[in-house]
């Protein structure tokens, strides 16, 4: 069964500093990644998503994370953080159902906190 | 990106009672949605997948009359907790994706059950 791990349940990082946060999953096949970050009141939004091709991806806000089949990792990071980044981030790993559309297993989350 | 709204965005009930959570797709057509549960500082899980006009699929281990599903739209979902206990309490969060969304899943800001 496919699994994400997030190490880190929390991390803090000073403002303008970079930011790497970890993400493992498990998958037979190749997998669909996800990172999405979650604000209080709001709704997860997509940071950015791995499906094929270039394993450094890009993303919104300045993100970008680098997919190592080797290591089986998905690493997210930001090279300057700013203190609006203050979230909980998840990694998510997709499988595919027959409607076509991503199901999707979700590791245990990473709550940055930024320091001035 | 497309916008989903969950009401309410949060409820407190008495235990036996049942509580109805709606989850709306404001700005497209939502083929298939999805309902997630999520503990404090745990991962959001899967409870089922649902499609319009058929029928929800649980996830193992989710009791389908304790959570009564309904896509009757194309732009709403509700999820029904019925005979609520103090257990069910946790945060409820939606998804919604649809044939022009590229597969991305639109999350609802959740709503937080607490049962007395």
């Amino acid at each position: 069964a496919q699994s994400v791990t997030q190490p880190d349940i929390h991390i803090t990082v000073s403002e303008g500093a970079s930011l790497e946060l970890r993400c493992n999953y498990s998958y037979g096949a190749t997998p669909y990644l996800f990172w999405y970050v979650q604000s209080p009141g709001q709704g997860l939004q997509l940071l950015l998503k791995y499906f094929s091709g270039d394993t450094l991806v890009q993303g919104i806000k300045g993100f970008e994370a680098e997919f190592k089949r080797s290591q089986s990792s998905f690493n997210l990071r930001k090279p300057s953080v700013h203190w609006s980044d203050a979230a909980e981030y998840f990694c998510a790993v997709g499988t595919s159902m027959n409607t076509g559309f991503q199901k999707l297993v979700f590791g245990t989350g990473t709550r940055l906190l930024v320091s001035p | 990106g497309a916008v989903v709204s969950q009401h309410p965005s949060w409820v407190i009930c008495k235990s036996g009672t049942s509580v109805k959570i709606e989850c709306r797709s404001l700005d497209f057509q939502a083929t298939t949605m999805f309902w997630y549960r999520q503990f404090p500082k745990q991962s959001l899980m899967l409870m089922a997948t649902s499609n319009e006009g058929s029928k929800a699929t649980y996830e193992q281990g989710v009791e389908k009359d304790k959570f009564l599903i309904n896509h009757a739209s194309l732009t709403l979902s509700t999820l029904t907790v019925t005979s609520a206990h103090p257990e069910d309490s946790s945060f409820y969060i939606c998804s919604a994706t649809g044939p022009r969304e590229g597969d991305e899943q639109f999350f609802g800001p959740g709503t937080r059950l607490t049962v007395l």
